[in-house]
Formats: structure tokens, sequence, C-alpha cells
């Protein structure tokens, strides 16, 4: 089965300072990864995705992952914080059940990212 | 463009008490549409999903039911609810036209129940 992991409950970083979010995956497969960002009481926002092509991509607010696959790990990034990021970051694959053929996502625990003044 | 409503918002409910929550998308045809469960801030727990009008799978078993009854609704439903349902609740849609993987969600139900 495709699964992903983030490693970190909570990643602390100053503003102005570059963050990374991390995530690994294990798939069979090509995989398909995604970046979702979740403000307290909302919906999650999709940020960005990798399908195919190069391995860095570039997301919404600035975001941007990229993806190694020889280390398996698809990272979030971005060169300068705000205190406005501040939220519980998702990294998600692509699993598509059995002979249905039916498409979802598996989602990791979440990361907490915490930008402070 | 596409949207994605969900009401209410919040809801607080005796235990033993029905649930109907409802989701409605905007702007596409014949999506997958999808309801998770959100405890505690974290995880989310896909519980059904649905490929078209009356066809709801259901990811784990549980006090909890779905339905389609239209192209865009997408409902979820439970007879007597338990503590242990408490959460917050998340529609999500997928395009099927196309080759759009991502899933976008609505803004969610926090229920609570007491």
């Amino acid at each position: 089965a495709q699964s992903v992991a983030q490693p970190e409950d909570q990643v602390n970083v100053a503003e102005g300072n570059p963050l990374t979010v991390k995530c690994t995956y294990s798939v069979s497969g090509n995989p398909y990864l995604f970046w979702y960002v979740q403000y307290p009481n909302r919906g999650l926002q999709f940020l960005l995705k990798y399908i195919t092509g190069d391995n860095l991509v570039k997301g919404s607010y600035g975001f941007e992952a990229e993806f190694n696959k020889s280390q398996t790990s698809f990272h979030l990034k971005k060169p300068s914080a705000l205190v406005s990021d501040s939220a519980l970051y998702f990294c998600a694959v692509r699993d598509i059940r059995g002979n249905t053929g039916f498409q979802k996502l598996v989602f990791g625990t979440g990361t907490r990212l915490l930008v402070s003044p | 463009s596409q949207t994605i409503h969900q009401w209410p918002a919040t809801l607080v409910q005796p235990v033993g008490s029905p649930l109907s929550l409802e989701c409605t998308v905007e702007g596409t045809s014949n999506p997958n549409l999808y309801w998770y469960r959100q405890a505690a801030g974290r995880g989310l727990q896909l519980l059904f999903y649905s490929v078209g009008i009356g066809q709801i799978s259901s990811e784990v078993p549980q006090n909890l039911s779905a339905s389609r009854p239209q192209d865009r609704q997408f409902i979820l439903s439970s007879k007597k609810l338990l503590l242990s349902d408490s959460g917050f609740y998340l529609c999500a849609w997928r395009a099927t036209a196309g080759a759009p993987y991502e899933q976008y969600f609505g803004p969610g139900t926090r229920l609570t129940v007491t």
C-alpha cells in the first residue's frame, strides 16, 4: 500500500528564514505526491503536486517542493517564512484501489509549522 | 470556477440524536466525492467515497452512513450519535475529467457530541 511519513510533529522557524517540512514516501510504481495546508478550523487547501517532470515543483503562496527519487522524499520548502505561514501541513500520495481503479489520497499525520516574529 | 460548500459549520448534538451533514459542489460534473473525519486536529480518516449518484463505498465500519442523491450532493448521516463521533468532518471532491489527481476540500463541520 502507498504511504507517506512526516517525521516531524512540529517545525519552528523565525520569520524571514527558510523553512523545510519533510515528507518521505513508500509506493509501488510512480509516486503522485501532494502538499496541503490547513489553517485552524478550516478545510485543507491544495498547495502543489508532483506527477512527473521537473523535480522542483512550484506552488501557491511561494511554496515549492523537491522530489528526490533516490531518497524517496518530497520536502516542502519556502525561501523566506512568514508568520502567516503558521499552520498544519499535510503530505499525501495517490493510491489506486484494486480492480476498481478508484483514486484516493493517503495523508501523512501532519506537521505543525510555527513561524515566530 | 468550482466551489464546495458544507453545512452546518458547527453542530452540538446529544448522544443518541440523529445527524445529517450536507456537502454540495458547484461548477463541475460527475465529481468523485469524499467524506473525511479529522480527530484532535491531526490525521485525516477517509470515511466514505462516491463515484456517482447512489454509489457509496465505506472505508471503515462505523456508526455513520453516506448518500449521494444528486450528482453534486453528498450527505453524511447517523441514526444515533456516539460520543466518539465528535470531530471535524471534511467533504472533498476530485474532478474526473482530464488528469487532475488532487482533491479540493470544503470548509468543514465541527461536530461535538455531548
